[in-house]
Parts: structure tokens; sequence; C-alpha cells
């Protein structure tokens, strides 16, 4: 079965606070996402990967940043949390073959600051 | 991104088929259609898509009409284990490979 997992499902941390959310897969996919998700503003994409150090802006990439230094691991990094960025936080891989581009994803995060 | 709209929310009955509605009236020729549902306290995860062909699956079916402006998941035998949200997304073949997910379809099921 593909895992993807993430290091946490609930995170409590206070405002300033540098957050890293961490994600890995286990199935050599070269494309690997962050999203949010709001109530009532569904999912929506922050950053994404396509390859070991490349790392392209998605919809809503503002106070955040990422890492991907391997190819199993992609970090989402919250510099100085803001009470705005509590949500759900999925992370998902998928394999770069085109027209095949089913995601994966993992349980999510919970993280709320404080 | 175009744009997908579906009904906020549908009920059926266990053991029954259940049909799910999404309109895509500005979907381009390159576009596919994805299907994904999200349980209660999980991550989304894939259901089905297609092209122009109806597709079926061990999950579901998808129903793409001729025009492909509309399209349908059916689940041929609804169980309680089919409650959750479904999103139907438009994705292009060019560009990144994201998902955008819409408002999807509340579905529940009653024993």
């Amino acid at each position: 079965d593909v895992k993807v997992t993430q290091s946490s499902r609930y995170l409590v941390k206070r405002t300033g606070e540098k957050v890293f959310l961490e994600c890995v897969q286990d199935m050599d996919h070269e494309n690997m996402f962050w999203y949010r998700q709001d109530p009532g503003l569904g999912l929506r994409l922050i950053y994404f990967s396509y390859d070991v150090k490349m790392k392209e802006k998605g919809d809503i990439p503002e106070g955040y940043s990422v890492s991907r230094e391997k190819k199993e691991r992609f970090s989402l990094i919250l510099e100085s949390a803001s009470t705005n960025q509590t949500s759900m936080y999925l992370c998902a891989s998928s394999p770069r073959v085109r027209n095949y581009n089913e995601q994966f994803f993992g349980p999510g995060t919970r993280l709320t600051v404080l | 991104d175009a744009k997908t709209t579906q009904p906020n929310s549908m009920e059926s009955n266990e053991e029954e088929p259940v049909h799910l509605p999404c309109n895509h009236s500005t979907i381009s020729g390159t576009d596919y259609i994805h299907w994904y549902r999200q349980l209660p306290s999980q991550g989304p995860e894939y259901v089905i898509h297609g092209l122009t062909s109806n597709v079926n699956n061990r999950m579901a079916s998808l129903a793409i009409a001729e025009d492909r402006k509309s399209s349908t998941l059916i689940l041929h035998r609804a169980t309680l284990r089919d409650a959750a949200v479904y999103y139907c997304i438009l994705r292009e073949v060019q560009g990144a490979q994201k998902l955008v997910f819409g408002q999807g379809t509340r579905l529940t099921i009653n024993p």
C-alpha cells in the first residue's frame, strides 16, 4: 500500500514560533504537495515540489516555506506562526507520469496556533 | 482552473445506488475529470477519473456526458462506509499537477 505519513496528527504552537510539518512517502513519487483545509474554503494548495530541491508556489504560499532535500520527504515550514495559520494541513504525493496523477494523501495534521 | 459545481449535500439509503452529479460547463478539451472523496478525519482519497468515455473501477463508475459539460459519479450499492465528502475536480494535462478542490458534496447514507 502507498503510504504517506505526516509527523503529527495534532499540534499546538504559540504565535511567533517556528513550526515544521514533516511528510514522508514510501512510493518513490516525484511530486509532493502541501494543502491546507479550512471550513467553507475547501483544500487550497500552498506549495508543491516535482523533484528534489525543486519547489513551486501554490495558490496561498504567503507565510510558508518548504524544503525537499530528499525525494521521500517534503517539509512545510511556518517561519513565525500566526493564529490565521490554524488549520488542517494535508500532504500528498503522486508519480510524475503524465495523465496518471492520482494523488495519495496523508492523514493530515491539525495545527492550532494560540 | 475550470470550475465545477456540485450540490452541497445528498442523502441515500444503504444498499441503494447513488448518483452524484457535477457540472463543469467551462471544461476544456484537455481537462480530465477526477473524483476524490474524504472520509471523516482522513485525507482525501482518489476514486476515479476519466476524459471522454465512461469509466468503471472497483469503487465506482463515472458517466461523462457527450458534450463533457457534466458528469456523474455512481456508487452502485452504497454502504455506511461511503459516507464522505465527494469532490469533482478538473485537471489540466499540461502545467502543474495540482488539484483544485471545490466544496464537494457531503453524502449521508442512512441505514
